[in-house]
C-alpha cells in the first residue's frame, strides 16, 4: 500500500503568516493526489485536486506543488477560518489511502 | 447543486449487519464512480470502498473485504453500503463521496456505533 507522510502532525501559526503543509508518498502517485480541509461536525472540504489545481470555491491563498514525491500545500496569508486539520490523499492506485493529518491551529 | 444524504446509521451489536444508504441529486449519478469513506472517533479519514460508474467494478480496503458491500441503484441515484459481521473497530463516522479527482463532493456523513 502507498504510504503518505504528513508534517508536521500539528503547527500554530500567526494571522497572516505563509505556512506550507506537506505530505510525501512512499511510492510514485504522478499528479494524483488531493487536500481536503476537515472542520469538527462537518465533512470534509476539497481544497485542492490532481496536486496543483484549486477546488471550487476555495480561496485564491491556497495553492499546491510538488516536487518529486514531496507534495505541499501552502496558504500564502493565514486567516482564521483556515484553522483545521488538513488531509492528502493519493487516488492513483487502491487501496486509496490518506494521510495522517496536520492540525492547523491559529497562534 | 449537488447533494448526497446519507442514512441507516446507529446503534448496532457486534457481529450483526446494518445498511447505509446514499441518496444522490444535482448531478447524473450514473456518470461518476462512487465511494464511502469513515472516521473513527479521534481517527483520521479512511477510504472503505469504491463502486464503478456502473457498478461493475468494486474496491474495498482489507479490514472490509468479505463483510462490507458496496452497490447502488442507478435508476434511484442512490449508493449503499451493507455492513455485515460488524465489529467494534468499525464504529466511525461514514461518508458518502463522489469519487472524481479523489472526492470532490461529499456528504454530512453518518454515525455507525458497533456495541452490545
Amino acid at each position: 500500500d502507498i504510504q503518505l507522510t504528513q508534517s508536521p502532525s500539528s503547527m500554530s501559526a500567526s494571522l497572516g503568516d505563509r505556512v506550507s503543509l506537506t505530505c510525501q508518498s512512499s511510492q510514485g502517485i504522478g499528479n494524483y493526489l488531493s487536500w481536503y480541509q476537515h472542520k469538527p461536525g462537518k465533512p470534509p472540504k476539497p481544497m485542492i485536486y490532481y496536486a496543483t489545481n484549486l477546488a471550487d470555491g476555495v480561496p485564491s491563498r491556497f495553492s499546491g506543488s510538488r516536487s518529486g514525491s514531496d507534495y505541499s500545500l501552502t496558504i500564502s496569508s493565514l486567516e482564521s477560518e483556515d484553522t483545521a486539520i488538513y488531509y492528502c490523499l493519493q487516488y492513483d492506485e487502491y487501496p486509496l489511502t490518506f494521510g495522517s493529518g496536520t492540525k492547523l491551529e491559529i497562534k | 447543486e449537488v447533494q448526497l444524504v446519507e442514512s441507516g446509521g446507529g446503534l448496532v451489536q457486534p457481529g450483526r449487519s446494518m445498511k447505509l444508504s446514499c441518496a444522490a441529486s444535482g448531478f447524473t449519478f450514473n456518470n461518476y464512480d462512487m465511494a464511502w469513506v469513515c472516521q473513527a472517533p479521534k481517527k483520521g479519514l479512511e477510504w472503505v470502498a469504491t463502486i464503478s460508474y456502473d457498478g461493475s467494478s468494486t474496491y474495498y480496503r482489507d479490514s472490509v473485504k468479505g463483510r462490507f458491500t458496496i452497490s447502488r441503484d442507478n435508476a434511484k441515484s442512490t449508493l449503499y453500503l451493507q455492513m455485515d459481521s460488524l465489529r467494534s473497530e468499525d464504529t466511525a463516522t461514514y461518508y458518502c463521496a463522489r469519487a472524481w479527482e479523489g472526492f470532490d463532493y461529499w456528504g454530512q456523513g453518518v454515525m455507525v456505533t458497533v456495541s452490545s
